[in-house]
């Protein structure tokens, strides 16, 4: 899987849109871009995932990039509840048993 | 919604025990995993299974096994628990067996070894 970058930390204000980025300049043209979250002391939660187009679900928007090097992930309107630590993984769509491997993260905070 | 349920979400046992951790899908998924999360280690795939009473190993199977009995049930096993098991277990269930689709995890189960 390729290597990807995220900030150790963000902080935003409650209501906001909340912009993660992530970049992974050595992405495949068959590995998917994914991003989790992990709030504390839970397991972690799927948000969203795509290959070359920008994506939108009922959690979060997913950009990505024409030469697919970075991506953002954008929380519309940042609640409380989002403060979690947000994982961007690539993953290699045709790869047997594929495992998830985790960075470090971005830790997102929201403030009020 | 995909629902990945763990039989316990904290756990205390003995050095030595058996240790059962249960893990049950509601999606018809195909695809089951097994992975613990220590701090600085990020998430290790233990065991996963691609269908009913098959199974494969993950990078740390040393110490697990698993069963796999029915399609929406996956059971990790400690046969002999020990201090160094000390953890917090992740199930994930994923209708595809590659990267193209979501692995969604259970809540997770702390487990403590004394």
């Amino acid at each position: 899987d390729a290597k990807t970058t995220q900030p150790p930390s963000m902080d935003c204000a409650e209501g906001r849109a909340a912009n993660l980025p992530c970049n992974h300049s050595t992405i495949s043209g068959n590995e998917y871009v994914y991003w989790y979250r992990q709030i504390h002391s839970q397991g972690p939660q799927y948000i969203i995932h795509g290959l070359k187009n920008n994506e939108t679900n009922e959690m979060a928007s997913l950009i990505i990039t024409e030469d697919r090097k970075s991506s953002t992930l954008i929380l519309p309107h940042a609640t409380l509840r989002d403060t979690a630590v947000y994982y961007c993984i690539v993953r290699f769509s045709m790869e047997y048993g594929n495992k998830l491997v985790f960075g470090a993260g971005t830790i997102l905070r929201v403030k009020s | 919604d995909v629902k990945v349920t763990q039989s316990s979400r904290y756990l205390v046992k003995r050095t030595g025990e058996k240790v059962f951790l249960e893990c049950v899908q509601d999606m018809d998924h195909e695809n089951m995993f097994w992975y613990r999360q220590d701090p600085g280690l990020g998430l290790r795939l233990i065991y996963f299974s691609y269908d009913v009473k098959m199974k494969e190993k993950g990078d740390i199977p040393e110490g697990y096994s698993v069963s796999r009995e029915k399609k929406e049930r996956f059971s990790l096993i400690l046969e002999s628990a020990s201090t160094n098991q000390t953890s917090m277990y992740l199930c994930a269930s994923s209708i595809d067996r590659g990267g193209g689709q979501p692995q969604h995890f259970g809540d997770g189960t702390r487990l403590s070894i004394l």
